[in-house]
């Protein structure tokens, strides 16, 4: 069972151009969001996090916004870089408690492509 | 500040046999989680180490079983491999403290043959 879906495998936007990445998830009791960037033969790496009693957080050029009410958070990019071009993936904490939030359950992932 | 490291790369394997993928945390963190990754999808999470104990477990069979030791290394182990145990595994670490976030390795890309 998916808890946490990204429904577009690939995104294809110009460099300056603004990405937006979306992700939906079905358990209403997360109260926490994360998204990660992953490249090729690399792990994922942290990029900014969102809580569910806010409904922004804003890093650099990464703006993560989350909609309770739809159960629908987005990652915006602006301005887009070709560096940007990565897979991104939302995820949640699993709802059983532990330590931290090292269990994490993720959507299938989105490919960025950011052309010059 | 050493990142998380994880051995070897890459591995080919038969099915049926066993394997054993190694993880080195994050200087300072004392947490560890596994994590299965196949081809088009995100990750899967397997089971978290904390303490030396399994801290959580994802929905995998009992032939996945891992250990953490007292230097919060980590190991995976897959006994009687099987075709769709081919994957890239990752290992994530965190100091077990607040929203910290998980800092992850490059992954073991397995092969089953």
């Amino acid at each position: 069972d998916q808890q946490v879906k990204q429904n577009s495998p690939s995104l294809s936007v110009q460099e300056g151009r603004i990405s937006i990445l979306n992700c939906d998830y079905t358990n209403s009791m997360f109260d926490y969001f994360l998204w990660y960037k992953k490249y090729p033969a690399e792990g994922p790496t942290f990029l900014i996090s969102i809580s569910s009693i806010k409904d922004k957080n804003e890093d650099g050029r990464f703006t993560v916004f989350l909609n309770k009410s739809a159960k629908h958070l987005s990652l915006h990019i602006v301005p887009s870089q070709p560096g940007d071009s990565a897979v991104y993936f939302c995820a949640a904490p699993l709802p059983d408690g532990g330590t931290s939030y090292g269990k994490l359950t993720f959507g299938q992932g989105t490919i960025l492509t950011v052309h010059p | 500040e050493t990142g998380v490291t994880q051995s070897p790369t890459h591995l080919i394997k038969t099915r049926g046999q066993q394997v054993t993928l190694r993880c080195s945390s994050q200087s300072g963190h004392n947490t560890v989680s596994w994590y299965q990754q196949a081809l088009g999808q995100g990750p899967q999470f397997i089971f978290q180490y904390y303490r030396e104990e399994e801290n959580g477990r994802g929905n995998f069979p009992p032939r996945f079983s891992g250990l953490q030791f007292p230097n919060y290394s980590s190991e995976l182990n897959v006994n009687a491999l099987e075709l769709d145990d081919s994957a890239l595994y990752l290992c994530a670490s965190s100091n077990g403290q607040g929203d910290s976030p998980l800092h992850f390795g490059n992954g073991t890309r397995l092969t089953v043959t």
